[in-house]
């Protein structure tokens, strides 16, 4: 069984410019979730996406958003990039919305914004 | 969430069994107590996880005290490959990372 896939896994972007980072989940689960991860802040929850709806939502502004689609695959967008928003983003998956312990990471998208 | 604490870092000899220790003494009832680690730049990845007896897998075992206020994971006989970071989490509805414990295994 094929694990979680994201793409692309690096991607250098400008300040000011939007990205949008893409993962499809584990065949058959239907929950993904978006972590952050910086070395200060270490990894956070960004939010996390069920039935293609937004199930639950991390404490982070409004420029970060998401969406599932039908086959359960997500993407999740930045807006109006900064500087501090250079970190890896992880997308998780798991069968069932708000099972958070039992989740599957990806190897994550590498963003550097310059 | 339950918050746990785990120490910084700690160093374990190959082959010799690693034990990290992790407190998460206002865990609720129901609340699980799951491991995770991470090795450099690599996506978090599931170890084990328990509610209140011990659990063991092809990775790893599981003690949880009995009052529920503390867990110990255990590697049987790190190897080189078991160095990273790893994260005693309590579960919520999403995973909540601490700082967790660097563990490096020395040859």
């Amino acid at each position: 069984k094929a694990g979680v896939t994201q793409t692309p896994r690096y991607l250098i972007k400008t300040r000011g410019q939007q990205v949008t980072l893409s993962c499809s989940p584990i065949s058959g689960h239907r929950s993904v979730s978006w972590y952050q991860q910086t070395p200060g802040q270490g990894l956070q929850f960004l939010f996390e996406y069920f039935s293609e709806t937004q199930r639950n939502k991390g404490n982070f502004p409004g420029r970060f958003s998401g969406r599932q689609f039908s086959n359960s695959r997500s993407e999740m967008n930045v807006s109006t990039l900064e500087l501090g928003d250079s970190a890896l983003y992880l997308c998780a998956s798991s069968l069932e919305a708000g099972t958070g312990g039992w989740a599957f990471f990806g190897q994550g998208t590498r963003l550097t914004v310059v | 969430d339950a918050k746990t604490t785990q120490p910084t870092s700690m160093d374990c000899a190959e082959g010799r069994a690693a034990n990290l220790p992790c407190n998460h003494s206002t865990i609720s009832g129901n609340e699980y107590v799951y491991w995770y680690r991470q090795i450099h730049s690599q996506g978090p990845q599931y170890i084990i996880h328990g509610l209140k007896n011990n659990e063991t897998n092809e990775m790893a075992s599981l003690i949880i005290t009995e009052d529920r206020k503390s867990s110990t994971l255990i590697l049987p006989h790190a190897t080189l490959r078991d160095t990273a970071v790893y994260y005693c989490i309590v579960r919520a509805r999403q995973l909540t990372f601490g700082s967790g414990t660097q563990l490096t295994v020395l040859p």
